[in-house]
């Protein structure tokens, strides 16, 4: 089965830190996904890469970037937290082809930011 | 740009009833539909997935199926249990290689016994 890694389950940080999630996954996936999760908002998209070293952004990248410098890996970076930023973070990933494979999520990154 | 509902928002049943979830898509141009599940303070797990080429998946007492022609998609859970609570949420993914999900805001189920 496909493994997608979140290094955290629970993280809290200070207002203007930088932070890094990070998200790994074993089977070489082309596509990885950055999601946070809100009650009342659902799921939004922040940022998605298909490539190494390529990235797209999603509904609400304001406020984060990421970095894919390997294939397995895609890190999401909050280059100055803030409080509005906390939330549960999803990463994602998918083949690029064989879509019927679906997608696999990890087992989400609880930020809080005080 | 695709938007996905789900109906209802939350759900309370007695163990052993047969249920059934509704998702409904505006774009039908979707490659493949996704049921998934989520627990409190948990990631989503796959439950189901459907291509635009079929109707329906099974998966023990889960049954989903899809009908393009009319956006819509149902999650069938048959003789529920009290560990089916969940969120379910369903998902659209409309079908370029960039490859991303559309999410509904998801069915809270609760089961009691």
């Amino acid at each position: 089965d496909v493994k997608v890694t979140q290094s955290s389950r629970y993280l809290v940080k200070r207002t203007g830190e930088k932070v890094f999630l990070e998200c790994v996954q074993d089977m070489d996936h082309e596509n990885m996904f950055w999601y946070r999760q809100d009650p009342g908002l659902g799921l939004r998209l922040i940022y998605f890469s298909y490539d190494v070293k390529m990235k797209e952004k999603g509904d609400i990248p304001e406020g984060y970037s990421v970095s894919r410098e390997k294939k397995e890996r895609f890190s999401l970076i909050l280059e100055s937290a803030s409080t509005n930023q906390t939330s549960m973070y999803l990463c994602a990933s998918s083949l690029k082809y064989r879509t019927a494979y679906g997608y696999t999520f990890g087992s989400g990154t609880r930020l809080t930011v005080v | 740009k695709q938007e996905v509902t789900q109906i209802p928002a939350a759900l309370s049943v007695p163990e052993g009833e047969n249920l059934v979830l509704n998702c409904s898509f505006t774009d039908s141009a979707i490659y493949n539909l996704q049921w998934f599940r989520q627990d409190p303070g948990k990631g989503l797990t796959s439950l189901l997935l459907i291509q635009s080429s079929q109707r329906e998946q099974t998966s023990g007492r889960l049954n989903a199926s899809l009908d393009k022609s009319s956006g819509r998609s149902t999650l069938y859970i048959a003789a529920s249990q009290p560990g089916d609570s969940a969120t379910y949420l369903c998902a659209a993914y409309r079908g370029s290689t960039l490859g991303r999900l559309y999410f509904g805001r998801g069915t809270q189920l609760t089961v009691w016994p």
